[in-house]
């Protein structure tokens, strides 16, 4: 069965810092791996998704590694800002005879202060 | 935003009542999931269709049941609510393309079984 954590379970750091959330899954035959955000009350926004083949992925000023053999993916944020407080979560994604499942972790919440 | 639409939004009922939750999708995507969100457990997955009429169970289905007759639409029915049921109920999609999937999320139901 696969299982994801996600370390820290929260964060607090002032605005400007660069910050790393950590995933890591247990089954690395996996298709992909993707993140999200998800705010207080809301749905999940994907931010970013990796291939299976493929070590990293960059949006603005997101960056998200996959390190499938070691069954890890870090998301880095770099200067962040208050308004990325929000609760992130990885998802891996692994195929099964009747199609595409999604497993979380159970999410990161991040606290970018003033 | 992905076109999801979770009907309704927010629901309060009785213990032993049957409830049905609707996803309608825009996208025309093969895959369908149900998921819950709990404090604690994060996302778990309830069921899920990889075509009309093509449902499967996840890992917490006891309780649960779904329908999908149409592309755009899959039904999950608590056939009798219990307290336990009470969640964050979401919707997801997928285009089910092995490692180029993408997964989109609707907004949620809150369902509270009084």
């Amino acid at each position: 069965k696969q299982e994801v954590t996600q370390i820290p379970a929260a964060l607090s750091v002032p605005e400007g810092e660069n910050l790393v959330l950590n995933c890591s899954f247990t089954d690395s035959a996996i298709y992909n791996l993707q993140w999200f955000r998800q705010d207080p009350g809301k749905g999940l926004t994907s931010l970013l998704l990796i291939q299976s083949s493929q070590r990293e992925q960059t949006s603005g000023r997101l960056n998200a590694s996959l390190d499938k053999s070691s069954g890890r993916s870090t998301l880095y944020i770099a200067a962040s800002q208050p308004g990325d407080s929000a609760t992130y979560l990885c998802a891996v994604f692994r195929g099964t005879g009747g199609g595409n499942k999604l497993t979380f972790g159970t999410g990161t919440q991040l606290k970018v202060e003033l | 935003d992905a076109g999801i639409t979770q009907s309704p939004r927010h629901k309060v009922t009785e213990t032993g009542t049957p409830v049905t939750l609707r996803c309608h999708q825009t996208e025309n995507h093969r895959y369908m999931y149900w998921y819950r969100q709990d404090p604690g457990h994060g996302l778990r997955l309830i069921h899920y269709s990889y075509g009309v009429k093509d449902t499967d169970k996840g890992e917490v289905s006891d309780g649960y049941s779904v329908s999908r007759s149409k592309t755009e639409d899959f039904l999950l029915t608590l056939e009798s609510a219990t307290s336990s049921q009470t969640s964050v109920y979401f919707c997801a999609i997928s285009s089910g393309g092995g490692a180029y999937t993408e997964a989109f999320f609707g907004q949620g139901t809150r369902l509270t079984v009084v």
